[in-house]
């Protein structure tokens, strides 16, 4: 079993429409939790970071996390063709400041006009 | 005013020869990574430099040497080019408990 598992899509909705993106994980001790976009032959950017579980908002974007339940998503509001993109979640574990990152899959998104 | 900087942009090279790419970040981080990403998007962590030491070493072929001459600068030397290495290589750095940030990547491609 991975430590992250995340559904690669791929995913296609209309503009406007609310897109949801999750990710589960096994290891007990992920204590950070991120979201990164990362467009074709680009970076992965940050979009979100949180260590807490519940909600976060920023803009359209909302990530959440169950830590009881081992289970983060990310929402986006309003989606936009320029939200097409391949969104990676990435968590890491407590303790180090420097510990490394483990990512899931990535989920392709579409959104068409 | 690009904050992780990695050159070349692209590489394509013979199998069994040697090369490396450079990384550059102005952000100030502790830590700098490099990372892979396979044909299928999947990125995976390969090596991890906290203000110049090696910590994490992820089983990867001794063919691949980090080295890190100060805290900004994170370069990757890859020897005897094989196939199997084509991918994109990111670096990246963190402050702290602060997530990473990538640079743009070096697409390798061995033939």
């Amino acid at each position: 079993q991975k430590e992250v598992e995340q559904d690669p899509g791929p995913l296609s909705v209309p503009e406007g429409a609310i897109v949801s993106l999750n990710c589960t994980y096994s290891n007990s001790a992920f204590q950070y939790f991120m979201w990164y976009r990362q467009y074709s032959r680009k970076g992965p950017e940050l979009l979100m970071y949180t260590y807490s579980s519940g909600n976060k908002e920023d803009g359209r974007f909302t990530a959440q996390v169950d830590k009881s339940s081992k289970y983060i998503s990310l929402f986006i509001r309003d989606s936009q063709p320029s939200d097409s993109a391949t969104y990676l979640c990435a968590i890491r574990a407590g303790g180090t400041s420097y510990g490394k990152l483990t990512f899931g899959q990535g989920t392709i998104l579409t959104v068409h006009p | 005013d690009t904050a992780v900087s990695q050159t070349p942009k692209y590489l394509v090279t013979q199998m069994g020869n040697d090369k490396s790419i450079k990384c550059e970040q102005n952000l100030g981080h502790d830590t700098m990574y490099w990372y892979k990403q396979d044909s299928k998007k999947f990125l995976k962590i390969m090596f991890s430099y906290n203000n110049k030491e090696l910590i994490i070493n992820e089983t990867v072929p001794n063919r691949f040497s980090p080295k890190s001459p100060d805290k900004a600068h994170l370069n990757l030397h890859i020897n005897s080019l094989e196939l199997g290495d084509s991918a994109v290589y990111f670096c990246a750095s963190s402050q702290d408990r602060f997530a990473a940030f990538f640079g743009q990547g070096t697409r390798l491609t061995v033939v």
